[in-house]
């Protein structure tokens, strides 16, 4: 069975600079899995930050960035603000009808 | 603006089926642009995929809950529905609904608040 590998955890200091990634079991991540990233803070829905990669949601702030690095799909946030400081969920769409989400990565900005 | 409010019973004794609505407002369920998904969460922890349903009734599980799980839509009230049958105590979870394009834009796009299902006698 194909499992989404994310960090655990992850910290980065006010104003730095942190790149999460999103890989898999086996196997490499492109554009053709549709990977897309989800920030999620504790007692609330998640929130759409990315989508087919790269393309930012309504109203999410450029300092947040998706890419694929190497075989592995990336959330790149670039100057970390203490509001950054959530879980953040990668979920790729290879099948049409079927999602795989990542176990997700907590962010620490510390 | 699309919302999606999960609505159902906060507790599930165990061996009983668990069921929770999704109704839809500011938009239509029978648009041929989405799947609508159902996905739950277990206390602090992830983000797990429970299944999607097209408006046409075609539906698609995570294996792992193949066997007990039943989704269904109502598009006269704009309503999706989750059934979980024979549940346990590994089945209390917060349970959100939420949108998901199709297409070259595959992803969720509006999600529920979710709805907090505990199983316990």
């Amino acid at each position: 069975q194909t499992v989404v590998t994310q960090e655990p955890s992850f910290s980065v200091s006010p104003g730095g600079t942190v790149t999460l990634t999103c890989g898999l079991s086996s196997g490499s991540v492109s554009n053709r899995d549709y990977p897309s990233w989800y920030q999620q803070t504790p007692g609330q829905a998640p929130r759409t930050l990315i989508y087919s990669t790269t393309t930012r949601a309504s109203g999410v702030p450029d300092r947040f960035s998706g890419s694929i690095l190497g075989n592995k799909a990336a959330l790149t946030i670039t100057g970390a603000q203490a509001d950054d400081e959530s879980d953040y969920y990668c979920v790729l769409h290879m099948d049409p009808g079927i999602s795989l989400f990542g176990g997700g990565t907590r962010l620490t900005v510390l | 603006q699309l919302q999606l409010q999960e609505s159902g019973p906060g507790l599930v004794k165990p061996s009983e089926t668990l069921s929770l609505t999704c109704t839809v407002s500011g938009g239509s369920i029978s648009s041929n642009s989405y799947f609508w998904d159902w996905i739950r969460q277990h206390p602090g922890k992830g983000l797990e995929w429970i299944g999607t349903i097209y408006y046409s009734g075609i539906t698609y599980y995570n294996l792992s809950l193949r066997s007990r799980v039943t989704m269904s839509v109502d598009t006269s009230k704009n309503q999706l529905s989750l059934k979980l049958t024979s549940v346990t105590a590994a089945d209390t979870a917060i349970y959100f609904c939420a949108r998901r394009r199709l297409g070259d834009l595959r992803y969720f796009d509006y999600w529920g608040q979710g709805a907090l299902v505990t199983v316990s006698s």
